[in-house]
């Protein structure tokens, strides 16, 4: 499977927790996008990697979150000290150079007890 | 105000029947999606679009640039296209960045 891929799945952590998610792009595809779903609303833009580099944050994005793409391939982004506010599906896309379509992870959903 | 509406928000259809989803956005774009979104699932896209119209076997998009409104259309509709239908943009002037703004989603249940 050449699409993009997210790990975990699936996280439910306790109050308070940190947590990590990784997102793998399609390969060659320089541009990277995290974004943030909650019940019932369409996504919202968190940030943005074009290789290694992180170029736009969205206010969303509290001094708990943070992301990486140490080599311009994987991205991870963490949340620390996890509120049952951070509850929602995290999306990952990718994009190729030159192109404005986007192509979407299966996502991560996160249960904060 | 979002700054991508789309209507209706819930839609149930009896299969075979022809369905409308619009979309309306505030500013200047540079592309418009179509992406649907399976309940649990990730997101797949559907239809890019900068003008005019695109058809991919039963499903149309349209696009009017000056009313700054978009259509997808769904022609004989089965129960599998059950799903939510979101409408992003892309903004014209948005920088390099190219990030999607999002509608709410439309939820379409077809039933048998």
């Amino acid at each position: 499977d050449t699409g993009v891929s997210q790990d975990p799945r699936h996280k439910i952590t306790k109050r308070g927790q940190n947590v990590t998610f990784r997102c793998d792009p399609i390969s060659e595809h320089n541009r990277l996008y995290w974004y943030r779903q909650t019940l019932g609303q369409g996504p919202e833009f968190l940030t943005y990697f074009q290789n290694e580099a992180q170029l736009e944050k969205s206010r969303l994005l509290s001094d708990r979150f943070s992301a990486e793409r140490p080599k311009g391939s994987f991205s991870t982004l963490e949340i620390q000290r996890t509120e049952q506010g951070d509850s929602a599906m995290y999306l990952c896309a990718s994009s190729p150079p030159l192109s404005n379509e986007q192509f979407f992870g299966p996502g991560t959903r996160l249960t904060v007890l | 105000k979002n700054e991508v509406e789309q209507s209706p928000q819930n839609l149930t259809a009896q299969e075979g029947e022809f369905i409308t989803i619009n979309c309306s956005y505030s500013v200047g774009i540079s592309a418009l999606h179509w992406l649907q979104q399976h309940p649990g699932g990730g997101i797949v896209s559907l239809f890019m679009l900068s003008s005019g119209k695109k058809k991919h076997g039963r499903l149309i998009a349209t696009i009017n640039i000056q009313e700054k409104h978009s259509s997808l259309h769904i022609t004989a509709s089965h129960p599998r296209d059950s799903a939510v239908y979101i409408c992003a943009v892309q903004w014209e002037y948005g920088g390099a960045t190219n990030k999607l703004i999002f509608g709410t989603g439309t939820l379409l249940a077809v039933q048998p």
